[in-house]
């Protein structure tokens, strides 16, 4: 157990639909950050956020959104909905932003889009 | 063409043999490279990371990064049933922010 929290575990949703995936980093650890696998398309950064800012974006879609809350919980929306969206949504977090922090791997969230 | 190649596999071998994983990459800005291991439902683990060129040893697994060749290899001695896994590849550059760039993962199944 890594200590970061993600739910729900597993969501099922229509195309156009909406959904908001939820994580808690470790203990003590100030930056979120998240990413999703998908079998095409591997492992992808999409975001980071230290101590409620964005710190950083990868190839995160406009549909997309995030943010870090002052208790340092992170919330990631997914809007409009397309059946390609359907992937594994991890969160990992780590004590600080800057050089080489190890990032710690939430257990996911198993997104399906129908 | 992606920054960071991996063969995805899948690799089988017989329990005790020493397995071979290894990435290449293009970006030489890379200078932190790790090793995660990613059990079938669950998220990522920090096996090993390595801070430029060099071998790294951890029990019965050996890092190593040839920056020349933009290459880096996981080595894993005595391998076990338990290893069974995917292995992915990370890298990083100084950057100020921490945007770990993975291979594809390599599925590993040790065979008893």
């Amino acid at each position: 157990d890594s200590g970061v929290t993600q739910t729900p575990k597993h969501l099922i949703t229509a195309t156009g639909q909406r959904v908001t995936l939820r994580c808690s980093p470790r203990s003590g650890d100030l930056s979120v950050y998240w990413y999703q696998q998908s079998l095409d398309q591997g492992l992808q950064f999409l975001i980071q956020y230290y101590n409620g800012e964005e710190r950083a974006k990868g190839n995160i879609l406009e549909r997309f959104s995030a943010q870090q809350f002052p208790d340092l919980h992170s919330e990631l929306n997914l809007s409009s909905l397309e059946l390609g969206d359907s992937a594994l949504y991890f969160c990992a977090s780590s004590v600080e932003a800057s050089f080489y922090n190890e990032q710690f791997f939430g257990p996911g969230t198993r997104l399906t889009v129908l | 063409q992606k920054e960071v190649e991996q063969d995805p596999g899948p690799l089988s071998v017989p329990e005790g043999a020493i397995v071979s994983l290894n990435c290449t990459y293009s970006n030489s800005a890379f200078q932190y490279f790790m090793w995660y291991r990613q059990y079938s439902r669950k998220g990522p683990e920090l096996l090993m990371y390595t801070y430029s060129s060099g071998n790294k040893e951890d029990g019965r697994f050996t890092a190593q990064v040839d920056k020349s060749s933009k290459y880096i290899s996981l080595f894993i001695r005595d391998s076990q049933p338990s290893d069974s896994a995917t292995y992915l590849c990370a890298m990083l550059g100084i950057q100020g922010a921490q945007k770990l760039v993975f291979g594809q993962g390599t599925r590993l199944t040790i065979n008893p």
